[in-house]
């Protein structure tokens, strides 16, 4: 079975410019995360999608990033436009029915220079 | 958002040596989990805990889901250099969401 696919795994910018990243969960997983992780910290949560719907996006910094999850399955974060602190990984991750283990992509490494 | 305490911080060990690690909060959880995260990669389930009180081995790791649903503990015996990296527990609400320590940092000297 395959993991919680993301890409890319690196992506250096400058800043003011736009940049997205992509996310493919788990197979029947209806429950995607975003995650934000600043080096030295646990993850963060951005916004969490129950299928199409997003029912926690309280941490999201709407002025500049956005993500959608259209057909429930793959989903987009994007930041326009980026600023130096947005320099962190970005984790995606799925769970399924019972909700209650999470398991995580690689992250998407971003620095903005 | 809220982040479970977690300790130690880093730990420097010996090869063979056991370790301990622990994370608590001032909220109940329903699950704990275990993650293990090494360098340019996302973490990695390592053990999940679904009743209070309840104790599961993972090869040489043990986690306690503590009786107070407050705290978790992460055991690893005989300490491999491949154990380096970092370590995360997370608490899993009713609510559906998760919430991470700050990571217990693991060196193992050979």
């Amino acid at each position: 079975e395959a993991g919680v696919v993301q890409s890319p795994r690196y992506k250096i910018i400058e800043k003011k410019q736009p940049v997205a990243f992509w996310c493919n969960p788990i197979s029947g997983h209806n429950t995607l995360y975003w995650y934000l992780q600043n080096l030295g910290q646990g993850p963060e949560l951005l916004i969490r999608y129950e299928n199409e719907e997003a029912v926690d996006d309280s941490q999201l910094p709407k002025d500049r990033f956005s993500a959608e999850r259209l057909k429930g399955v793959d989903s987009t974060l994007k930041i326009q436009p980026a600023e130096l602190g947005d320099s962190a990984v970005y984790l995606c991750a799925s769970s399924g029915d019972r909700g209650e283990t999470q398991y995580f992509g690689p992250g998407t490494r971003l620095l903005v220079l | 958002g809220q982040q479970l305490n977690q300790s130690p911080q880093s730990m420097f060990i010996q090869e063979g040596e056991d370790v301990s690690m622990n994370c608590t909060s001032s909220s109940i959880f329903n699950t704990w989990l275990w993650y293990k995260q090494e360098p340019g990669e996302g973490p990695v389930l390592l053990i999940a805990l679904y009743k209070a009180g309840e104790l599961t081995s993972n090869g040489r790791l043990t986690a306690q889901f503590g009786i107070t649903r407050k705290d978790s503990f992460l055991n690893i015996s005989a300490s491999i250099p491949s154990d380096v990296g970092i370590y995360f527990c997370a608490g899993h609400t009713t609510g559906n969401q998760f919430y991470f320590g700050t990571g217990t940092s693991l060196t193992v000297i050979p």
